[in-house]
């Protein structure tokens, strides 16, 4: 069973502030890793599939890492904006469609 | 964008009833689709993976029985929670790759979620 930690549990910006967080989970048998954001009364929408060693993804302000030799993943997003409050959900897998989910970090951007 | 269409978004049941909850695929075929159940401040936990037209498979721990779980056709998927306990209030939600992706990273799209209260 894949051990996911999120950290931090929560955090709280202001806006403009730039920040990041981390998805660490084991590296033996890597396949993929998924990024998820989740707002409030919506369902989780994709943001990245990673699964290079060493990837980089950037959509907008937002941008992740992936280092599969030591089992961790950065989510950076820049210039915080209030629409970014939602949790944010890394999810790796070993392959085939089963993913382990995190138990996400919640992003609070204060106006 | 894919669409999975959960309902109901909210239920109160009484302790002892079932209550079902649907999940469609509403513009892809969804030949799988996952059950996941979160309680508060925990992660997203796989309870089952629904298989369109055969049995699904059951995580380790999750009782079958108690949670019954049907896949009739490309765009349903249905859980039932039988005989449902107050200890079975949770958030339940599914989601499922697209057709179009059957590769092992396509991502998941996800219904809205369930609210599920037992009193």
């Amino acid at each position: 069973i894949l051990n996911v930690e999120q950290s931090p549990q929560s955090l709280h910006v202001q806006e403009g502030d730039s920040t990041n967080f981390t998805c660490s989970f084991p590296s033996s048998n890597f396949y993929a890793l998924h990024w998820y954001r989740w707002e409030t009364a919506k369902s989780p929408e994709a943001l990245f599939v990673m699964t290079l060693n060493g990837d980089e993804k950037k959509k907008g302000r937002i941008s992740a890492t992936l280092n599969t030799k030591e089992g961790y993943s950065y989510l950076y997003i820049k210039g915080s904006q209030p629409e970014d409050s939602a949790t944010y959900l890394c999810a790796p897998n070993t392959g085939g469609f089963k993913t382990i989910f995190g138990a996400g970090t919640r992003l609070f951007v204060k106006a | 964008g894919a669409v999975v269409s959960q309902h109901p978004s909210r239920v109160i049941c009484k302790s002892g009833t079932s209550v079902k909850i649907e999940c469609r695929s509403l513009d892809f075929q969804a030949t799988t689709m996952f059950w996941y159940r979160q309680f508060p401040k925990q992660s997203l936990m796989l309870m089952a993976t629904s298989n369109e037209g055969s049995k699904a498979t059951y995580e380790q721990g999750v009782e079958k029985d108690k949670f019954l779980i049907n896949h009739a056709s490309l765009t349903l998927s249905t859980l039932t929670v039988t005989s449902a306990h107050p200890e079975d209030s949770s958030f339940y939600i599914c989601s499922a790759p697209d057709r179009q992706g059957l590769r092992d990273n396509s991502p998941l799209h996800f219904g809205n979620g369930t609210r599920l209260t037992v009193t």
